[in-house]
């Protein structure tokens, strides 16, 4: 069964430096996975998606993730974070053959301070 | 603008009373969601309806109920059942359940139900 693991419940950066959230995943082939983030009390929003396409996906708000089928993860990150990123970030993957039934990781809450 | 609602924002309730929660969603969308959210549990799945009329169970569905009468409404039932209904609430829509691979899911604002 497809599963992730994201190894950080929390992070915390200054503003302007880099952002990197961890996901690692299982699964016996190349899933699909995606990125969400919710902002406190809010509902999540898709971040980025990586559909067998391309390696770098590329997401709103200047997030970047690459999948690495060697190192099974899918790491999210951004070269300079802002205020406005702190939030709760989520890596998802889908049930085979249901793409839209989700399996959720526990969440990585990122923090940005001054 | 085109969005999901789920009302209330906040709702209290005590134990031994079932509980509505509403979601409306004008996105056209024949996929809803109900996911319970809990601190360091990420989302789980309740329930979820590919189409009007229709539902299934998802992981954790003992002590809820829904229906999908209207397209656009998909409302959940915390019933006195539930033994932690204590939760953060968030619905959820998508274009299709599979006929649009990777369609992302829409959500809504949630709704926090404190149980007391």
């Amino acid at each position: 069964a497809q599963s992730v693991t994201q190894l950080d419940s929390h992070v915390s950066v200054s503003e302007g430096t880099p952002v990197l959230l961890r996901c690692n995943y299982s699964s016996s082939y190349s899933p699909s996975l995606f990125w969400y983030v919710q902002h406190p009390n809010k509902g999540l929003q898709l971040l980025l998606k990586y559909t067998s396409a391309a390696t770098l996906v590329k997401g709103i708000n200047g997030f970047e993730a690459e999948f690495k089928k060697s190192e099974t993860s899918f790491h999210l990150t951004k070269p300079s974070a802002h205020m406005s990123d702190a939030a709760e970030y989520f890596c998802v993957v889908p049930l085979t053959g249901t793409a839209s039934k989700l399996t959720f990781g526990t969440g990585t809450r990122l923090q940005v301070t001054l | 603008d085109g969005g999901i609602t789920q009302s209330p924002k906040y709702l209290f309730r005590k134990e031994g009373q079932n509980v509505t929660l509403s979601c409306e969603q004008n996105l056209n969308h024949d996929a809803m969601y109900w996911y319970r959210q809990d601190p360091g549990q990420g989302l789980r799945l309740i329930y979820y309806s590919q189409i009007v009329n229709d539902f299934q169970k998802g992981d954790i569905a003992e002590g809820y109920s829904v229906s999908r009468e209207k397209k656009e409404s998909f409302p959940l039932t915390v019933t006195s059942a539930q033994k932690n209904p204590t939760a953060f609430y968030l619905c959820a829509s998508s274009i299709s359940f599979s006929g649009t691979p990777y369609s992302p899911l829409h959500f809504g604002n949630g709704t926090r139900l404190t149980v007391t």
